[in-house]
């Protein structure tokens, strides 16, 4: 069985702060993917990341980065100087079918 | 290169009838999947369409049902609709069937 967590459910932040988001996951398989989506207001969800579970570099793009950490079953997303379009629900995900943790609101105040 | 589209945006049914919302996929793409998303809560998957075959299903009963036609366009079938069915209904069509998934607007379905 899979399973995703994200055990944040709301952040609020102020505008140029930095936040992570965490996600921890669950999973029998040796071969998987993870994923972030962001969900703004509008409901349609967008595609941030895709990572391999064989590849454990960090990422980074723009003022996004993305820390995967195989041996804590981990993969928390950072957002540096967030802004106010930064507000949205974040959404982690795996595969190999796609399963969501419950997401995190995330709101920059200005 | 047109994104995923969903029809209708909106959708009020009552009790026991039966709805179908539709998905077109992204050009290029083989693979559309159908997430039901509760109010709050993240997405659930419900099942997977490669190249026409049903290739992967959530735990949802068998009154949910899909079909992918030969230019991958999808369907979303629920029969005796619930209260519970209330919900954005979300397509995602993808390249190959673990390739990232890009996701439509969604049906938003309401059940009375």
């Amino acid at each position: 069985a899979q399973k995703v967590t994200q055990a944040q459910t709301e952040i609020s932040v102020v505008e140029k702060e930095d936040v992570t988001l965490d996600c921890v996951y669950e999973t029998r398989d040796t071969t998987y993917y993870l994923f972030w989506y962001k969900q703004p207001p509008s409901g349609e969800l967008v595609f941030l990341i895709r990572r391999n579970s064989f590849d454990e570099q960090n990422e980074i793009s723009g003022r996004y980065s993305w820390n995967f950490q195989k041996s804590t079953s981990s993969f928390n997303f950072t957002i540096t100087a967030s802004q106010v379009v930064d507000s949205a629900v974040y959404f982690c995900a795996l595969r190999r079918a796609l399963t969501f943790g419950s997401g995190t609101r995330l709101q920059v105040q200005p | 290169e047109t994104g995923v589209t969903q029809s209708p945006t909106h959708l009020i049914k009552t009790r026991g009838q039966q709805v179908t919302l539709r998905c077109s996929s992204q050009s290029g793409h083989n693979t559309v999947s159908w997430y039901q998303q509760a109010l709050g809560q993240g997405p659930q998957f419900i099942f997977q369409y490669y190249r026409e075959e049903e290739n992967g299903r959530g735990n949802f009963p068998p009154r949910f049902s899909g079909l992918q036609f030969p230019n991958y366009s999808s369907e979303l079938n629920v029969n005796a609709l619930e209260l519970d069915d209330s919900a954005l209904y979300l397509c995602a069509s993808s390249l190959e069937s673990l390739n990232e998934q890009f996701f439509g607007p969604g049906t938003r379905l309401t059940v009375l």
